[in-house]
Order: structure tokens, then C-alpha cells, then sequence
């Protein structure tokens, strides 16, 4: 059980495209999905959490109108790169926490490559 | 949200027994203390959870001392597919947020 997918698990586009990334909790409800980014041989630096039916809560330095977080349901998390450059190049990570049983517990998606050309 | 402090890398040999410590000086009574392990281009897995004295599951064990400013992760007898990096959060987790320090790099050699 508890199992978090990523789609795509690898994108390639052109600089000023946008690109659409899925995180679902496959077999359980997630009311809070975090995604992270993560550059070569770099640690995972959290860009923002995501609550269901609120508006995500971003860290400091992450630009919002950049990276747009939507939460419509328990299961389903998306992270639209706005306006991609090559800088947005990088690993992209989700997780989802059930919250309240093991706690402490987050599970982590299989990571979305970006590149952007 | 506790700091942590880990060895930036480690090696060892298959069959060794590994001991990573983690200090987390300002650990706030709350906190737990939680390991991840990730290979590269994936994501963290998820270890072991633990709050004081010593836990152990399948694939690991945890120490934490009384005074919980440091723990240490313990992974019997290694292979070749335990290398990767081995991440020690500490902070009170109920569906919170985890901020990840650099992770310790772990090589396991033939």
C-alpha cells in the first residue's frame, strides 16, 4: 500500500512552453501533497505543500505564477511549470502524506525528469 | 524544524555492518526522527521512524540516545544495492513538511 505515481516520468520541451506534472495517491487519501525539486547531486529542496481544496502554501524564493499548484481532490496533485526556461531544467518530486496513522510517514512519487531546450 | 548534521559520505564493504550518525542539536520535544534512503533519479523511500531508545524493522535499525541531539542510522550487512544516499530528518510530523539537509552518500563496495 501506499504507493505515489508521477506523469510524466520524463519530459522534454521547448523554453516557453508549459509543462503539465501529475502526482495520485494511488491506494489511499491525501489531504496534504508536497512537491520538491532537485537538481544534480543536490539534496531535495521543498518548493511547496499542497492542501485539498486550498491554495498550496509556497516557500520562500519559489515563485507561484511560475509553478502552479493545484489540488482538486484527495488523490491528485498537479505542478504546471509556467513559461518553462532551461533553468526549470531539474528532478521533480511529490509526496503525499496520510496524516495521522504511521505518523511521519510521506510517500514519494518516482520523480518527473524536466528538460527544457 | 530541527537542523541535522550528517557525514557528507561514507564507504564500506558488502557484508559490513553501517553506522550513519545524524546530530539534530535542537531537536524540539515534538520531533521525530525519520530516515530516507534514495538511488539516483528516484524518489526517497522511506526507512525507518523513530522518537527515543531504539527501533528496528526489517531493513534497519535506529538508535537515539536520551537526550535525542543525535541518532544513528545502523543497516546490517550491506550489499551492492544499498548504496545510495541515506537522508535524517528531524521535526514533528503529523503530515508536516520535511526540509532534507545534504544526505550522506553512501558507497557499498565488492
Amino acid at each position: 500500500g501506499a504507493v505515489v505515481s508521477q506523469h510524466p516520468s520524463r519530459v522534454i520541451c521547448k523554453s516557453g512552453t508549459s509543462v503539465k506534472i501529475e502526482c495520485r495517491s494511488l491506494d489511499f487519501q491525501a489531504t496534504t501533497m508536497f512537491w520538491y525539486r532537485q537538481f544534480p547531486k543536490k539534496s531535495l529542496m521543498l518548493m511547496a505543500t499542497s492542501n485539498e481544496g486550498s491554495k498550496a502554501t509556497y516557500e520562500q524564493g519559489v515563485e507561484k505564477d511560475k509553478f502552479l499548484i493545484n489540488h482538486a481532490s484527495l488523490t491528485l496533485s498537479t505542478l504546471t511549470v509556467t513559461s518553462a526556461h532551461p533553468e526549470d531544467s531539474s528532478f521533480y518530486i511529490c509526496s503525499a502524506s496520510r496524516g495521522g496513522q504511521l505518523q511521519g510517514e510521506q510517500f514519494f512519487g518516482p520523480g518527473t525528469r524536466l528538460t527544457v531546450l | 524544524l530541527a537542523k541535522t548534521t550528517q557525514p557528507i559520505s561514507m564507504d564500506s564493504y558488502e557484508g559490513q555492518e553501517v553506522n550513519i550518525t545524524c546530530s539534530h542539536n535542537n531537536i524540539a520535544t515534538n520531533d521525530y526522527i525519520t530516515w530516507y534512503q534514495q538511488f539516483p533519479s528516484q524518489g526517497p523511500r522511506f526507512i525507518i521512524q523513530g522518537y527515543k531508545t531504539k527501533v528496528t524493522n526489517e531493513v534497519a535499525s535506529l538508535f537515539i540516545p536520551a537526550d535525542r541531539k543525535s541518532s544513528t542510522l545502523s543497516l546490517p550487512r550491506v550489499s551492492l544495492s544499498d548504496t545510495a544516499v541515506y537522508y535524517c530528518l528531524a521535526d514533528y510530523n503529523q503530515g508536516g513538511k520535511l526540509i532534507f539537509g545534504q544526505g550522506t552518500e553512501l558507497s557499498v563496495k565488492p
